[in-house]
């Protein structure tokens, strides 16, 4: 069974502020996504990564993909309100038992106070 | 184009009965997944529907199932709903039939079982 430790599970920081989320896995995963979720909302998909090694951004978001596609971390630059929500990893494993199937880590609840 | 839509998207039901909720895929994709999200436990894989064909399941019991349509709409069906059967389930479309797809995702519709 693939898991995925998502930390830290709650972070409220102040307007300005940088933070770092951590996803980390002891399996490997073909893709891992990142999504944004508001409360009663569906997850909005950020970014797919591939490629171990693969750092790719968004604006103020930067997200990196483990050398071995076992972790990735997201980190927010200058975090504003507006990136108040839950942030979730999510990885997709290899072979036909994946298929359709994320992997979801437990979720980080970032709060950015004005 | 239209995003995933799901209905209905509150739905309040008593022990005992049984319930049906629809999801309608971004058009052109031909894959469903669905997710059960709870507090607790976070985002559980349900089970994914290719081409009406059923490809994937999760850890749920046989309560839970699902069946999808010519036209890659999808529905799925808890039946006996017990009280832990509350939470916010969510459906997700993807237009490739590999495993590295990603996966958009639906409003959600949130049951809650009295």
């Amino acid at each position: 069974t693939q898991l995925l430790e998502q930390s830290p599970q709650f972070l409220s920081i102040q307007e300005g502020e940088n933070l770092t989320v951590y996803c980390n896995s002891s399996s490997v995963f073909s893709s891992l996504q990142w999504y944004r979720q508001e409360p009663g909302e569906g997850p909005v998909l950020l970014v797919t990564v591939v490629t171990g090694g693969e750092v790719k951004k968004l604006k103020r978001l930067t997200f990196q993909f483990g050398d071995a596609r076992k972790d990735s971390s997201l980190h927010i630059t200058a975090a504003q309100p507006g990136d108040t929500g839950l942030y979730l990893c999510a990885g997709t494993g290899a072979g036909g038992t994946s298929y359709g199937k994320l992997t979801f880590g437990q979720g980080t609840i970032l709060t950015v106070h004005p | 184009k239209a995003g995933v839509t799901q209905t209905p998207r509150y739905l309040i039901k008593t022990r005992g009965q049984q319930v049906t909720l629809s999801c309608s895929p971004i058009s052109g994709h031909r894959s469903v997944s669905w997710y059960q999200q709870t507090p607790g436990q976070g985002l559980q894989f349900l089970f994914e529907y290719f081409s009406e064909t059923q490809r994937n399941k999760g850890n749920f019991p046989g309560r839970f199932s699902g069946r999808q349509f010519s036209n890659s709409r999808s529905e799925m069906n808890v039946s006996t709903l017990e009280l832990g059967d509350s939470a916010l389930y969510l459906c997700a479309s993807s237009s490739l039939a590999g495993p590295l797809d990603e996966q958009f995702f639906g409003p959600g519709t949130r049951l809650t079982v009295l």
